[in-house]
């Protein structure tokens, strides 16, 4: 089993719909999360950070987090043409290291 | 400058020549990372430096593959004898130190060095 798992697209949601990302681990003590983005030819940059169980809200981006089900999700309202990129989930494992999942491409249809 | 800076952004060697790339992270980052990302795929973890020492290697791909950091700046990642399937996106990121218990700090990433290995 992958230590984080991601289903790799792509996503495609009509403009100013809600998209849906969402991610699972393994390893039960990780303790913090995030979401990057990454567009084509470019490298990730972060998007959310989350830590406790619940939701946490940014602009458009919310992120939510349950860590008894071991699920991290990213919903992203009004999606825009200009979302579309390929969403990274990364984990801690330990605190020495982040390990990704291979990332949901997102297309955001005009 | 403000950024993770890497050198060269672009990199063509014939196989089996010896490869050197570098990092410098963000000033006061004291964690540093390596990452390689083959086209269409994810991230894959190198290594991680926290200072100069290099406590995880797990994720080296083999013995041609080493790293070094001065102090709590430059970092090198040296591949020798490249073969084709190096070839790919290194990542190189850094943050602040892990605070206990958790949580840590997010990675900020340079631009890449795209490697092709001929």
């Amino acid at each position: 089993q992958k230590e984080v798992e991601q289903n790799s697209g792509p996503l495609s949601v009509p403009e100013g719909a809600i998209a849906s990302l969402n991610c699972t681990y393994s390893d039960r003590v990780s303790q913090s999360f995030f979401w990057y983005r990454q567009y084509s030819g470019k490298s990730p940059e972060l998007i959310m950070s989350i830590y406790s169980n619940g939701d946490k809200e940014d602009g458009r981006f919310t992120a939510q987090l349950n860590k008894a089900s071991q699920y991290v999700s990213l919903l992203i309202r009004d999606s825009q043409p200009s979302d579309s990129a390929t969403y990274l989930c990364a984990v801690n494992p330990d605190f020495q290291k982040l390990v990704f999942g291979t990332g949901t491409r997102l297309l955001v249809s005009p | 400058g403000a950024g993770v800076s890497q050198s060269p952004s672009n990199k063509v060697t014939e196989k089996g020549k010896d490869v050197e790339l570098r990092c410098d992270p963000i000033s006061g980052h004291t964690a540093l990372y390596w990452y390689r990302q083959r086209l269409g795929q994810g991230l894959e973890f190198l290594i991680y430096f926290q200072g100069n020492s290099a406590p995880d290697k797990s994720g080296l791909p083999s013995d041609r593959f080493s790293a070094e950091r001065t102090g709590e700046s430059v970092s090198t990642l040296t591949i020798q004898r490249t073969q084709q399937e190096d070839s790919a996106v290194y990542l190189c990121a850094s943050s602040t130190s892990p605070s206990e218990p958790f949580p840590r700090s997010p990675l900020h990433f340079g631009n890449g060095t795209r490697l092709t290995v001929t």
